[in-house]
């Protein structure tokens, strides 16, 4: 199985960066996605890492280093509506994917 | 946005009642899952299904059964709800092609309560 770490809450201000860091142990990794969630919607998939490095969507980023057992998502220009939860998720070599707890983002003016 | 609507979108129940929630697609994925989400657990996998009658038990499967006599519907039933049951319950669907970032694309969610 897969034991997924990601802090609980972050607070940044409007327009700052904000990175969202991820360890996970996996017995067969298949991929590392990051989903973004607004309280009570459902989660919508943001971006996908399976080699190792930086993949740059936006004002969005992810990083893996499978070594290490690490991603993190950047978050760059933050505006107000990126207030959400964000979720670390990482697919084993049967396509299921475990999800991380989420960490609550807080953008502040 | 993926076609996938789950139903109903808000149930309040009683404890030992029995319940099914339902989940439609209209993209004609092989891959179907019910999730529950409950605070400070993230979402953890109920049951998925491969195909037609093709399923399987995630990690937090004791209490529930789902059911796929159709490509665009699987259910999920509880036999006797509990209150440890309480929670918000989403559905999921995935096509696996072969590419890489083949993901995972969620329904609107059902919340139950049961009482």
């Amino acid at each position: 199985g897969q034991n997924i770490d990601q802090p609980t809450e972050m607070t940044a201000t409007e327009g700052a960066i904000v990175q969202i860091n991820c360890t996970y142990q996996t017995s067969g990794f298949n991929g590392l996605f990051w989903y973004q969630q607004h309280a009570g919607e459902a989660p919508t998939f943001l971006s996908y890492n399976v080699l190792d490095g930086l993949e740059e969507k936006g004002r969005f980023s992810s990083f893996l280093s499978r070594s290490k057992g690490y991603s993190y998502l950047l978050l760059k220009e933050l505006q107000m509506k990126d207030s959400a939860s964000y979720l670390c998720a990482v697919r084993d070599r049967d396509y299921k994917l475990s999800f991380g707890a989420g960490t609550t983002v807080t953008v502040r003016a | 946005d993926a076609g996938i609507t789950q139903s109903p979108r808000h149930k309040v129940t009683e404890t030992g009642t029995p319940v099914t929630l339902r989940c439609h697609q209209t993209e004609n994925h092989r891959y179907m899952y019910w999730y529950r989400q409950d605070p400070g657990h993230g979402l953890r996998l109920i049951h998925y299904s491969y195909g037609v009658k093709d399923t399987d038990k995630g990690e937090v499967s004791d209490g529930y059964s789902v059911s796929r006599s159709k490509t665009e519907d699987f259910l999920l039933t509880l036999e006797s709800a509990t209150s440890s049951q309480t929670s918000v319950y989403f559905c999921a669907i995935s096509e696996l092609e072969g590419r890489g970032t083949d993901t995972q694309y969620f329904g609107p969610g059902t919340r139950l309560t049961v009482l």
